[in-house]
């Protein structure tokens, strides 16, 4: 059974960093073709990809927002992780981690996690 | 990028009925398209995978068919669970994401 659930700080400021987790079961980050991608919604954009990061620590980014994304893995824990730093109250969205196959498509996906950006 | 053009954006329909959600990319996609339906408060679930493919457990009264920049997704017999909001994505490029469409029972 695949599972993920995403984590994070809920608010913060303006121009702060915003680091989420993505803790997953039911399969792993080493198992060739798999991958953990982060999305997010928001009422104004709708759904928008941020970062996918593969088994084998090949690393994409959403090419509007790359200079301020950093996706990364722990294989032997399985988490990944998102950085984005500048955050901006345009950045309050639900974040979703997802599963990913060779794809790009997502076939499990964690229940979001709301992040608001206020001063 | 490649954008997903959605629609309609709010659709209502009766139960039984038979209802068709359409997706434009402003380029062709090579059928690299998924469809999700997502319930208020939840995450989206994915559907339909490579335009037509129906992913594990979902009901075969979903379909999906399409090529090049048009596809579409087809729910035959609606039934009251299908209330949803429907996003299309494609992936032939860095993925995007249609604006959705927003169904409804009449």
């Amino acid at each position: 059974q695949v599972t993920l659930k995403e984590s994070g700080p809920g608010i913060l400021q303006p121009s702060q960093t915003l680091s989420l987790t993505c803790s997953f079961s039911g399969f792993s980050l080493s198992t060739y073709g798999m991958c953990v991608g982060w999305i997010r919604q928001s009422s104004g954009k709708g759904l928008e990809w941020l970062a996918n990061i593969w088994w084998n620590d090949d690393k994409y980014y959403n090419p509007s927002l790359k200079n301020r994304l950093t996706i990364s893995k722990d294989t032997s824990n399985n988490q990944a992780f998102l950085k984005i730093t500048n955050m901006d109250t345009a950045d309050t969205a639900t974040y979703y981690c997802a599963r990913g196959s060779s794809h790009w498509y997502f076939d499990f996906w964690g229940p979001g996690t709301m992040v608001t950006v206020s001063s | 990028d490649i954008q997903m053009t959605q629609s309609p954006a709010s659709l209502s329909a009766s139960l039984g009925e038979t209802v068709t959600i359409e997706c434009r990319a402003s380029e062709d996609i090579y059928n690299g398209l998924a469809w999700y339906q997502q319930k208020p408060g939840k995450s989206p679930q994915l559907l339909i995978y490579n335009a037509n493919s129906l992913h594990t457990g979902v009901p075969s009264r979903f379909s999906g068919s399409g090529s090049g920049t048009q596809y579409s997704l087809k729910i035959n017999s609606l039934q009251s669970e299908d209330v949803a909001s429907y996003f299309c994505q494609q992936y032939y490029d860095y993925p995007t994401f249609g604006g959705g469409t927003k169904l409804e029972l009449k």
